[in-house]
């Protein structure tokens, strides 16, 4: 079946760090959203990109949509303590209707 | 709105036993998704509804089985459980106003089987 691929799985950074996570499909998407999940809780939607080389920014994130679709990023600048949790990606595939796969997620642990 | 509400939040069962795990909205979302998720691991969708009276099995079904009466309501259930089953399951739903719509999730219900 069609997957989703991130990476890293685990991510220390210190408070004031960047952090990156990226997806992969090895097919186009149709668009990809990401949900934050703090620990012990459920995930939230952060955002959807729908076109190719899309950028989109929320206060310190950034969002980007690869030109053929088949990859996305997740970019924090400067990250804080409530940053901490897990970051997935989940895509969608045009025969999919509104199924999405997620990712396996990128855990983001943030040191004071 | 409650949004996304999952019954019980917790909850230990023997194997063989089997259990109905609840999930209930009231956004009026056509769409509705079972998940569960490991620990450590992403989320995999075991089954999901477009709309009353239509399920259709997801990535990991076996084991499962839902119902979906009305449109409000999409309960899961676990016949002979077996530890392999030990997880968080999260329930979700979406509009059905377009294909691109968020998922809103419930807390999710953590389920043990000894």
């Amino acid at each position: 079946g069609q997957q989703v691929m991130q990476i890293p799985q685990y991510q220390h950074v210190q408070e004031g760090e960047d952090f990156t996570t990226y997806c992969n499909s090895s097919t186009t998407l149709s668009n990809i959203q990401w949900y934050k999940q703090r620990p012990g809780g459920h995930p939230v939607f952060l955002i959807q990109l729908v076109k190719s080389g899309e950028v989109k920014k929320q206060k310190r994130l950034t969002f980007q949509f690869g030109e053929a679709k088949k990859n996305s990023s997740l970019h924090i600048t400067a990250t804080q303590t409530t940053d901490v949790g897990t970051y997935f990606c989940a895509g969608r595939w045009g025969n999919a209707g509104n199924m999405l796969t997620f990712g396996g997620g990128t855990r983001l642990m943030v040191k004071p | 709105n409650a949004g996304v509400t999952q019954t019980p939040k917790f909850r230990i069962l023997k194997i063989g036993q089997s259990m109905t795990l609840q999930c209930a909205q009231d956004m009026n979302h056509n769409y509705m998704y079972w998940y569960r998720q490991d620990p450590g691991m992403g989320l995999k969708l075991i089954y999901y509804s477009v709309g009353a009276g239509i399920t259709d099995k997801g990535e990991v079904p076996n084991g499962y089985n839902v119902s979906r009466s009305t449109t409000e309501d999409f309960p899961l259930r676990l016949e002979l459980a077996a530890p392999s089953q030990t997880s968080v399951y999260f329930c979700a739903s979406s509009s059905s106003t377009g294909l691109d719509q968020p998922q809103h999730f419930g807390d999710g219900t953590r389920l043990s089987i000894l």
